[in-house]
């Protein structure tokens, strides 16, 4: 079974700009979250999606969205690129409900300059 | 805001020694759940308990729930040099809000 895929693995982008990043997850998991990872911190939820549906959001400013399509991929945008966005955005795949915890793919790493 | 506060930052030991990181949260949860992370292999899951267990174990790992103190311990037995990486708990909250909270992660070194 293919793992979460995350597109692209890695991006640099100019303050101002806006970027696209794409999660397939598991075959079967139909539920998707999405986490931005900074050193200092740490992991910070998005949001999570699920059935197409957002069913849960982080505390992160409307530059951030993101969709889920019928085929359980998921995307992110950013609009507006900061320099303090500049992360690790990790994107988990997972049943719904979690019981077995959550399969993380191998996240893109952001750089805004 | 981070939920899970892990303890200590960092833990260095030799290979076969025991490894022991514990983690504090705040609210009431549905589970808790350990990730390891390192450069290879990602963010990886290792073991969920749920908030009515009170012990678990998986291989060499052994995790311990008390939710009277809001607190978990990952154990990691006869610990070995693939064991070093980062290691998070993670909760899901309890009712409707399901999202995982993350602590900042205890950093381990097992030494050949």
């Amino acid at each position: 079974k293919a793992g979460v895929t995350q597109t692209p693995r890695y991006l640099i982008k100019t303050r101002g700009q806006q970027v696209t990043l794409s999660c397939s997850p598991i075959s079967g998991h139909r539920s998707v979250s999405w986490y931005q990872q900074t050193p200092g911190q740490g992991l910070q939820f998005l949001f999570e999606y699920f059935s197409e549906t957002q069913r849960n959001k982080g505390n992160f400013p409307g530059r951030f969205s993101g969709r889920q399509f019928s085929n359980s991929r998921s995307e992110m945008n950013v609009s507006t690129l900061e320099l303090g966005d500049s992360a690790l955005y990790l994107c988990a795949s997972s049943l719904y409900p979690r019981e077995a915890g959550a399969f993380f793919g191998q996240g893109t790493r952001l750089t805004v300059v | 805001s981070q939920q899970g506060e892990e303890d200590p930052q960092a833990l260095s030991i030799q290979e076969g020694e025991n490894a022991t990181m514990n983690c504090s949260y705040k609210t009431s949860i549905n589970n808790l759940q350990w990730y390891r992370q390192n450069s290879g292999r990602g963010l990886v899951h290792l073991i969920l308990i749920r908030s009515n267990e009170r012990e678990k174990h998986s291989g060499r790992l052994r995790v311990t729930l008390d939710t009277s103190k809001k607190s978990s311990s990952l154990l990691i037995t006869a610990s070995r040099a693939a064991d070093t990486a980062s290691y998070f708990c993670a909760t899901e909250g309890a009712g409707n809000n399901r999202k995982l909270i993350w602590g900042l992660g205890t950093s381990l070194a097992v030494n050949p």
